[in-house]
């Protein structure tokens, strides 16, 4: 079965980094690039990056430039998105989602299920 | 960079047909998709590549598109359907590089 597989609920100060893990399963991993979106509380979809978890490269949303980094461990399927200098408006669900691509379409179609992080003093 | 509008919430009588719009400039290039998203739910996707539905979405809905606009439509409403709904398209522009919509909250009454 086809799945991703997030890393627990976080608590954080405001100031630190949070690094969230994304297990893969039931597909080749190297396949299939993994993206990441938020979700605030009340709030839409955000998407924050992409990896490639062939070769490790990744792109963030410029918004994010200089905070996130997302890293890949092929032995375990895992990839791993890690925020840092944490303020609470990153307050939210992160999701990881795997994307198929067929030029010009795209859609995320295996969802994790999610990693709650709060960020309070 | 690019955004995808959608219109906030609409309401629906059950068994009714509703569309949902997303509007933005890289939908000129890129097909939207399109996913629904219940209350302490990860998205589900309903709708990709225009008008594909994965396995396991029923057929009332259906996805189109003209110009910069994609199109969502649930024809005969379910109260299951009640939720909402975020389009996401690549973004031709630059950086992000992809873009979700804003979101419709479906009301079916």
């Amino acid at each position: 079965q086809v799945q991703l597989v997030q890393s627990g609920a976080e608590v954080k100060k405001p100031g630190a980094s949070v690094k969230i893990s994304c297990k893969a399963s039931g597909y080749t991993f190297t396949s299939y690039y993994i993206h990441w979106v938020r979700q605030a509380p009340g709030q839409g979809l955000e998407w924050m990056g992409i990896i490639n978890p062939s070769g490790g490269s990744a792109n963030n949303a410029q918004m994010f430039q200089g905070r996130v980094t997302m890293t890949r461990d092929t032995s375990t399927s895992t990839v791993y998105m890690e925020l840092s200098s944490l303020r609470s408006e990153d307050t939210a669900v992160y999701y990881c989602a795997r994307e198929v691509r067929v030029v010009p379409s795209n859609h995320f179609d295996i969802w994790g299920q999610g990693t709650m992080v709060t960020v309070s003093s | 960079s690019s955004e995808l509008t959608q219109d906030p919430a609409v309401s629906v009588a059950l068994g009714q047909t509703v569309r949902i719009t997303c509007q933005g400039d890289s939908l000129r290039s890129y097909y939207a998709s399109w996913y629904q998203q219940k209350p302490g739910q990860a998205p589900l996707l309903v709708i990709y590549a225009k008008n594909n539905r994965p396995s396991g979405i029923p057929d009332r809905f259906s996805g189109s598109s003209s110009g910069n606009t994609a199109y969502l439509t649930i024809t005969g409403a379910q109260a299951e359907d009640e939720a909402d709904y975020y389009c996401n398209s690549r973004d031709s522009s630059g950086n992000p590089l992809y873009v979700f919509g804003t979101g419709t909250k479906v009301t079916v009454l």
